[in-house]
């Protein structure tokens, strides 16, 4: 039990275009979801909060009409990128905690986007 | 500035040695510690868990935690070459805060 699902795995697009990730739990309910970034060689770094029904909460230094983010439903939180740059390419990570805020925090399996 | 660090390693161990990864974190207030692995390309995986003074174990691995010493760490008995990877220390800040802030991890290489 416990699975968050992420999609896509990975995702090439062209400079100037959008991308939606998708971020599903899928045998638990998840009003707050967390979205990271990870560059190469190094950690993870939160960019936001996602909660249900209510405006994402972005950390500092993250551009938050970039990243568009949209957590509809309690099973469901999309990020955008909008007009993304070759600096935007990461290693884009969601993750929810099934027990409860405070507890284990599982992870999506990440997608790894390339702006060419 | 609340910060985790952990030495980046590598740290290479033979085949079936004991492994220690060790972890300290400045926010006094911390109420919740995680390691996690992650293979290189892979999101990262929930190893353990911890949220009190002492040890707690779970098969091969054991947690061991600090909070006077703002102190965590694990160990990894007989060790196995598919226990190479990079480990994460993540710590959640205490109160409603939620969030985890991770170490950079260190990089185990366990050879055979």
């Amino acid at each position: 039990g416990a699975v968050v699902s992420q999609h896509p795995s990975w995702v090439i697009c062209k400079s100037g275009t959008s991308v939606k990730i998708e971020c599903r739990s899928l045998d638990f309910q998840a009003t707050t979801m967390f979205w990271y970034r990870q560059f190469p060689k190094q950690s993870l770094m939160l960019m936001a909060t996602s909660n249900e029904g209510s405006k994402a909460t972005y950390e500092q230094g993250v551009e938050k009409d970039k990243f568009l983010i949209n957590h509809a439903s309690l099973t469901l939180s999309t990020l955008t990128v909008t007009s993304a740059h070759p600096e935007d390419s990461s290693f884009y990570i969601c993750s929810a905690t099934p027990r409860g805020l405070g507890y284990g925090y599982t992870f999506g399996s990440g997608t790894r986007l390339t702006v060419v | 500035q609340k910060e985790v660090e952990q030495n980046s390693g590598p740290l290479s161990v033979p085949e079936g040695a004991i492994a220690s990864l060790n972890c300290t974190y400045s926010d006094r207030g911390s109420q919740s510690f995680f390691w996690y692995r992650q293979y290189s390309g892979k999101s990262p995986e929930l190893i353990m868990s911890i949220y009190s003074n002492g040890d707690k174990e779970d098969g091969r691995f054991t947690a061991q935690l600090n909070k006077a010493s703002q102190y965590v760490s694990l160990l990894i008995r007989d060790s196995q070459p598919s226990d190479s990877a990079t480990y994460l220390c993540a710590v959640r800040g205490g109160g409603s805060n939620y969030k985890l802030t991770f170490g950079k991890g260190t990089l185990l290489t366990v050879n055979p």
